[in-house]
Order: C-alpha cells, then sequence, then structure tokens
C-alpha cells in the first residue's frame, strides 16, 4: 500500500488476555518503530526495528510487551497478560533509513483493556 | 528533566494572528529536528524539518538554536484550519530515537 497500514484499527479485551498488534510499513523502508500513546501525552518510543533486528528496545515498557519483526517489513507487537494502564493508542511508523529521515505513521491500533 | 519539553496550551487565538511555539531539548548531540502536526484522534504528520539555517514554508517557519538547545515554530495569519496540536520532535544524536514533546495545542478562534 501507500501508507504505514496496522490491523486490527480498535481492539477491546479483557485485562489479562493477550494481544496482537500488526504494522506494515511503506514499501522499501528498513526503519520501523513502535510509539504508545496516552490522552494528552505525545507518542512515547517503545522500540525500533532497522530490518529484522530490534536496535533499540529501550522503551518496552515491562517484559509483557514484544515486537518481531521476522522478514524485515510486517512487524507484531505482542502484549501478554494486558493490564488496564496498557489502553492507547499504538502508533506505528516507518522511514526510508534509520537517522536524519522524515518517519511516516500509521493511523494507529486504538487498544482499550477492559 | 525530560528530554524533549513543550508548553501544553492551549493558545487560543484570533484568527489572522501570529503564534510562537518553543521547544527544549535535553540531549546537546541532536542532530534531527522536526515539527509534526496531529489533528484530534489522528496520526501525527510531517509538518517541517528544522535546519540549522532556519527555514520556512508558506506561513510557517521554524527555528533552530543549538546553543540554548530549543527549537522554536512561527505561525503567521493563522487560519481556522491550524487548529490542532503540534509535536516537537528530536532525533537524539547517535541514536535512532525520535523523542516526541507533549505537543502544544492550538485553537484559532473565528
Amino acid at each position: 500500500g501507500a501508507g504505514v497500514s496496522q490491523t486490527p484499527s480498535n481492539k477491546v479485551t479483557e485485562k489479562g488476555k493477550y494481544v496482537e498488534l500488526r504494522c506494515d510499513p511503506i514499501s522499501g523502508h528498513t526503519a520501523l518503530y513502535w510509539y504508545r500513546q496516552s490522552l494528552g501525552q505525545g507518542p512515547e518510543f517503545l522500540i525500533y526495528f532497522q530490518g529484522t533486528g530490534a536496535a533499540d528496545d529501550s522503551g518496552l515498557p515491562n517484559d509483557r510487551f514484544f515486537a518481531v519483526r521476522p522478514e524485515g517489513s510486517v512487524s507484531t507487537l505482542k502484549i501478554q497478560r494486558t493490564e488496564r494502564g496498557d489502553s492507547a493508542v499504538y502508533l506505528c511508523a516507518s522511514s526510508p533509513g534509520p537517522t536524519g529521515n522524515t518517519i511516516y505513521f500509521g493511523e494507529g491500533s486504538w487498544l482499550t483493556v477492559v | 528533566r525530560k528530554e524533549v519539553e513543550q508548553d501544553p496550551g492551549p493558545f487560543n487565538v484570533p484568527e489572522g494572528a501570529t503564534v510562537a511555539f518553543n521547544c527544549t531539548y535535553s540531549n546537546s548531540a541532536s542532530q534531527s529536528f522536526f515539527w509534526y502536526r496531529q489533528d484530534c484522534r489522528k496520526e501525527p504528520k510531517l509538518l517541517m524539518s528544522v535546519y540549522s539555517s532556519g527555514n520556512e514554508d508558506g506561513r510557517f517557519t521554524a527555528q533552530l538554536n543549538r546553543a540554548s538547545q530549543y527549537i522554536s515554530l512561527l505561525i503567521r495569519d493563522s487560519k481556522l484550519s491550524d487548529s490542532a496540536t503540534y509535536l516537537c520532535v528530536v532525533n537524539g544524536g547517535g541514536t535512532y530515537k525520535y523523542i516526541f514533546g507533549t505537543g502544544t495545542r492550538l485553537k484559532v478562534l473565528a
């Protein structure tokens, strides 16, 4: 597609359940980012991939959060044992390369944990 | 201290006004700077990059002050459609993180 695609656009899940959020970046973009945004806040960095490897995962809040990008394109953010505090919009972004480039966001996956 | 700090606002200004936002950053090694715009319940979109020499795009002017570690955005002749949240973004020197500020809300009033 022309832009960054994220699925699902909305997800309501029960506390304690497992959730997967998918991101399909812009074709040819080697860098992929995951951010989390809560109401009234700016996007909070979670993890960055360059190719298949996680170059920086320092923003993942705890070990319930994990992300993969096995073939260097599509990425999945996985959240185990969801908590109500995980409710937020999860934004994926991609860019042509690592530094100095514009990053382009998808529309986000709105996660609500009840 | 946060890595990137912005005044959250809101800034309420009449149509036609000039409004300026500042953003400070803590990492002196930062190399790349941007302003993004975010509409309510939408994803952030690039407004403009910020270059060392300053740059202008129509009614928008961005400037970088490395000595004081801040960037600014000036909007001239404000339009109703400029109402949005403006996010300051800094890429840390030597890292690949793009760090966002909390955003500054702008409301342009008729």
